[in-house]
Parts: C-alpha cells; structure tokens; sequence
C-alpha cells in the first residue's frame, strides 16, 4: 500500500547544479500537487496538475518546472539552484470529485539543501 | 488577504487534557472543504480530519473533533484525552469547490506534557 512516493528523501546540491525530484502514486488519482515547506512555516503550493498533461502554476513557481507524461509521475525539476530553494519538498495527490471533501495524501518529503 | 489564519504558533497541553487549536478562514464561495492534517517531527503529513461548509454536524474522529462556526468563518480542533504521541504541528488547510488548490495555515506546534 505505498500510497504517494517521493525519491529521494535527502540531497544536498551546490549553487547552480540541476536535479529532478520524483514523485510518483499508485491510486491513481488525477490531481498533484507540489509543495515547499521553509522551516517553521506552512505548505506554499509550487505547481499542481489536474491530469496527465495538464500543469498550473501555485503560488510560487519561480525556478521550478514541472511535466505530468503519466497519471502516476508528477516529477519537480530544479534547473538553476539557488539557496532560497533550500527546503523540504512535499508531493500530494487527491481523488478526483465529490466537492471539496476529498483530502490530499502526501509523500514523506524530500530535504533538499543548496550550498 | 490570508487564506487560513492560525494565531497559535505554540501551544502546551497537559497528558489526558483536552486542547483546542484554532484556525479561521477567508472566502466568499458557499462550498467548501475545510482539513487538519498532523506533522510528527519525522515529518510526514497525516491527514486527520475534515468538515464541509455544508455539513451541519461538526466532524469527530475518534479523540479528534471539529468546532465548526461558519458565521465566524472558525474550524478549530479539538482534540481529547492528549497523549504524548499528539506533540506535533497542526495545520489547517482549505479548499473552494471551485478551485483546485488548498490554502494552508502557518501551523500550530503542541506540546503535549507529561
């Protein structure tokens, strides 16, 4: 029962290096979402899509790129890395429908640190 | 304007006590969802508990119940009976029918003493 899936878990990166984290899902919900958390602060959504093919911006999608090929994989790509972009990132998906009660179900995160 | 707005940004409680972490929202739209999810310091996001703007019963789940008050645009959970396992942060999160995305709150750390 693996749920939302995220690799890797840890990763230090210098100023400038590129890198992807995965996400994947195996309830094959239409709806992910991507999320950093700064320490001591809430959720800031990144980018979310509603179904393969289709992404959004959230509310801070400032050097990030995103693609959903498949339902599954929703996977986040840093290109430039910056210091600011030190953070834990969360990857979340929902089930599709019934109004607004669905919740999201998250992955255990990925700690990234730029140096 | 906030979205979600927790005021609490620490919270004590005693074992076997209840406590209630607030959380006040902002939206015009009539349908909309309303979430408590639990961060342990491992990190993980646990899901806890949800109330829609239509329900009329305020949601309990187990030690967890919700005080809805939507004149007052408030959700606070309460949670009964602490436990030690309860120390965590709380957030609240919202999401509008009409939209995809959820809002979060700053979060609530609980310490749960002895």
């Amino acid at each position: 029962n693996a749920g939302v899936t995220q690799t890797p878990k840890f990763r230090i990166l210098k100023i400038g290096q590129s890198m992807t984290l995965q996400c994947t899902q195996d309830m094959n919900h239409n709806y992910m979402y991507w999320y950093r958390q700064d320490p001591g602060m809430g959720l800031k959504l990144i980018y979310y899509s509603v179904g393969a093919g289709i992404t959004d911006k959230g509310e801070v999608p400032n050097g990030y790129n995103v693609s959903r090929s498949t339902t599954e994989d929703f996977p986040l790509r840093l290109e430039l890395a910056a210091p600011s972009q030190t953070s834990v990132y969360f990857c979340a998906s929902r089930q599709q429908g019934a109004g607004p009660r669905r919740p999201q179900h998250f992955g255990d995160g990925t700690r990234l640190s730029i140096l | 304007a906030q979205k979600i707005t927790q005021t609490q940004p620490g919270m004590f409680v005693q074992e076997k006590e209840a406590v209630t972490l607030d959380c006040t929202y902002d939206t015009s739209d009539q349908s909309y969802g309303l979430f408590w999810y639990k961060q342990p310091s491992s990190g993980e996001m646990i899901f806890l508990i949800y109330q829609g703007s239509y329900d009329e019963q305020n949601a309990t789940e187990g030690r967890y119940s919700l005080n809805f008050q939507k004149a007052r645009k408030s959700a606070n959970l309460v949670i009964s009976a602490s436990q030690l396992g309860d120390s965590a942060m709380y957030f609240c999160a919202m999401r509008e029918s009409a939209g995809n995305q959820f809002y979060f709150g700053t979060g609530t750390s609980l310490t749960v003493i002895p």
